[in-house]
C-alpha cells in the first residue's frame, strides 16, 4: 500500500527564522513528489513538482528536496513569514491518476 | 480557486437527511476527486471520476455516492446524513497526474 509520512506534525518557530519539514514516501511506481500549502479554511495549493531525476525545486522562498534513493523529501522554508502559517501537505503519485496524500505539517509563524 | 467553485460553502443539516454537495469545474479537466479532511486524518479520497458517467469507489465511500452526468459537474449525496459524516470536504480536478491537482475552497458540512 503506498504512504506517504510527514513529520514534526506541528512546529512553531518565531518569524524570520528557518525550517525545515520532512516526507517520506513509499509510493510504487513513483513518478512525482509535490508539496502543498494549505491554509486555514482554504484548499490546498501546490508549492513545489519533482519527478523522480529532480532533486531540488524553488519556489520564492521555499524549497524542496528530493532523495529518490531514499524516497525522502524536504520543505525547506527560509525567513519565514506570518503569512506562511499553514498547513503543508506532502503528496506522492505514480502510475495511476489517485495520489497519495500525507496528513500534513502545521506550521505556526509567530512575531 | 481558478475554475473550480464548490456548493454551498457551509452546511448544517440534520441526522438522516439526504445532502447534496456540488462540485463545478470550467477547466474541461477529465478527472474529477471527493475528498474529505478530518483533523489528525488529512485528506480521504471518497469518490472520483475519470470521465462522464465513470466513477468509482475510494477508501472511506460507506455512505456516499456521486454522480457525473456531465463533465462540468461532480455531485456527491450523503444518502442519510450521520453525525460521522460531519467534515469539510474538498473537491480537486485534474488533466492527468503530470498536471497536477487543483482544489476547491471545501464546503463545511456539520450534521446535528
Amino acid at each position: 500500500k503506498n504512504q506517504v509520512e510527514q513529520s514534526p506534525q506541528s512546529l512553531i518557530i518565531l518569524e524570520g527564522k528557518n525550517c525545515t519539514l520532512q516526507c517520506n514516501y513509499t509510493v510504487s511506481p513513483f513518478s512525482n513528489l509535490r508539496w502543498y500549502k494549505q491554509d486555514t479554511g482554504r484548499g490546498p495549493v501546490s508549492l513545489t513538482i519533482m519527478t523522480f531525476s529532480e532533486n531540488t525545486k524553488s519556489n520564492g522562498r521555499y524549497t524542496a528536496t528530493l532523495d529518490a534513493d531514499t524516497k525522502q523529501s524536504s520543505l525547506h522554508i527560509t525567513a519565514s513569514q506570518l503569512s506562511d502559517s499553514a498547513s503543508y501537505i506532502c503528496v506522492g503519485s505514480g502510475g495511476s491518476y489517485i495520489p497519495t496524500f500525507g496528513r500534513g505539517t502545521s506550521l505556526i509563524v509567530h512575531p | 480557486d481558478a475554475g473550480i467553485t464548490q456548493s454551498p460553502r457551509h452546511k448544517v443539516t440534520e441526522t438522516g437527511t439526504p445532502v447534496t454537495l456540488r462540485c463545478h469545474q470550467t477547466e474541461n479537466h477529465r478527472y474529477m476527486y471527493w475528498y474529505r479532511q478530518d483533523p489528525g486524518h488529512g485528506l480521504r479520497l471518497i469518490h472520483y471520476s475519470y470521465g462522464v458517467k465513470d466513477t468509482d469507489k475510494g477508501e472511506v465511500s460507506d455512505g456516499y455516492s456521486v454522480s457525473r452526468s456531465k463533465t462540468e459537474d461532480f455531485l456527491l449525496t450523503l444518502e442519510s446524513a450521520t453525525s460521522s459524516q460531519t467534515s469539510v470536504y474538498f473537491c480537486a480536478i485534474s488533466d492527468g497526474d503530470s498536471y497536477g491537482y487543483t482544489f476547491g475552497s471545501g464546503t463545511r458540512l456539520t450534521v446535528v
